[in-house]
């Protein structure tokens, strides 16, 4: 059983806001990601992160910024929340033995920016 | 570029089996993964080939041939709560994970 958390899980703020998305992970995974999602889309990989000082932007990291000082940790950081913004945002992670392993769930956050 | 095909929508009915068919194209191959989402839901994990041919697990199994870029996913004995969209994955070269957007599975009675 995967044991990886998010918090909050629903969000409603104004534009403008800073906001920061948590993700916390017991099982010591060295590799964890974020995707954003909007209802019947693909996921899009935001940041990613191979270990502890490791941060790397997926294909939609622009006005988000996340940090790796923890190996149980990975917020995620919107500096002025914008509509555009308002999505499903998913934290995942994978063990670090091999490369090519599934990535495990957490439950979401839903953010709506006004 | 690098693109991962599945239907959009399926019907099935109750106790019947269906095949949802996955397509990909890209830049290389170490995996394909088959994932399960509930509306609202994370993706939780179905099945995973890296090799041609069958994995079975259960009621659902997998199948894979790389010759040609395609993946099935079977599921047999369908019950209600089936009924979520089921999305294809693929590490690709360069370590990233290419998804496709999903195939919304919808089971009547």
């Amino acid at each position: 059983e995967a044991d990886i958390y998010q918090t909050p899980r629903y969000l409603v703020i104004g534009t403008g806001k800073k906001i920061t998305l948590e993700c916390s992970q017991t099982m010591g995974h060295d590799k964890m990601y974020w995707y954003q999602q909007d209802p019947g889309m693909e996921l899009h990989l935001i940041h990613y992160s191979y270990g502890v000082n490791s941060t790397e932007k997926g294909d939609l990291s622009s006005e988000s910024t996340v940090s790796r000082i923890r190996t149980e940790h990975f917020p995620l950081t919107l500096e002025s929340a914008r509509p555009s913004h308002t999505s499903q945002y998913l934290c995942a992670s994978t063990p670090g033995h091999g490369d090519y392993n599934e990535q495990f769930f957490g439950p979401g956050t839903r953010l709506t920016v006004l | 570029g690098q693109n991962i095909d599945q239907p959009t929508e399926m019907t099935a009915t109750e106790g019947a089996i269906v095949q949802i068919n996955c397509t990909y194209q890209t830049s290389g191959f170490n995996g394909l993964f088959w994932y399960q989402q509930h509306a609202g839901e994370a993706p939780t994990f179905l099945s995973y080939n890296v090799l041609d041919g069958l994995e079975e697990k259960g009621r659902f199994s997998s199948f894979l041939s790389r010759s040609k870029g395609y993946s099935y996913l079977l599921l047999k004995e369908l019950q209600m709560k089936d009924s979520a969209s089921y999305l294809c994955a693929v590490w690709s070269g360069n370590y990233q994970l290419i998804w496709g957007a999903g195939t919304k599975l919808i089971i009547k009675p």
